[in-house]
């Protein structure tokens, strides 16, 4: 399995409060993502990082942020969690970005009540 | 949006049949690639196609690609109760450092 581990696997928070997740990995990939899946719509990117300290914008950033302040570490952040994150949130890393594949984590599974 | 589509949402077949799902995107693109997910674990990879090939197989598995219509088939042969999953495709984007995933698959394969 490739090194990708993702903190916490769950976690129950309440509206309003920040939450951040971690996706930590031992391969050195340059290129970690952050995606939420939700019934009916697959995966859909959140954030991306192609580098130390280089992050932009997915198809669905409105809430959260990212920082990656080194090459195993990816944090996402809800800056005020609302019930409509509620979701299963998954990590992906790649060693380039052509022609090449994604690992993925396990998965951390949030509920904002 | 620059998701992809992918029909049908959800397949249900007997084992030994041969399952179809098909992958539509927007952008243009460097490769396209099959993902497979178990019950709500992270996505493993299955195959990838490159954008200037229109066919490749691995084992059960043959996908095709055109470019031309942007979209993509996975076809899986002699299917098994071991195949039901959900399927996902995804790809880069030309231009960008994104990395899309479509909608997905939910396939049953019965006994």
């Amino acid at each position: 399995d490739a090194g990708i581990t993702q903190s916490p696997r769950h976690k129950v928070t309440e509206t309003g409060t920040p939450v951040t997740l971690r996706c930590h990995q031992t391969e050195n990939h340059r290129y970690m993502y952050w995606y939420r899946q939700d019934p009916g719509h697959g995966l859909r990117l959140i954030h991306y990082s192609y580098g130390v300290k280089d992050t932009d914008k997915g198809e669905v950033s409105d809430g959260y942020s990212v920082s990656r302040s080194k090459t195993e570490d990816f944090l996402l952040t809800l800056e005020s969690a609302t019930s409509s994150q509620t979701s299963v949130y998954f990590c992906a890393i790649r060693p380039g970005q052509v022609n090449t594949e994604a690992f993925f984590g396990q998965g951390t599974r949030l509920t904002v009540v | 949006s620059q998701q992809g589509e992918e029909d049908p949402q959800a397949l249900s077949i007997q084992e030994g049949e041969n399952a179809t799902m098909n992958c539509s995107y927007k952008t243009s693109i460097n490769n396209l690639q099959w993902y497979r997910q178990n019950s709500g674990r992270g996505l493993v990879h299955l195959i990838l196609i490159r954008s200037n090939e229109r066919e490749k197989h691995s084992g059960r598995l043959r996908v095709t690609l055109d470019t031309s219509k942007k979209s993509s088939s996975l076809l899986i042969t002699a299917s098994r109760a071991a195949d039901t999953a959900s399927y996902f495709c995804a790809h880069d984007t030309s231009g960008t450092y994104k990395y899309i995933f479509g909608t997905g698959t939910r396939l049953k394969v019965l006994a």
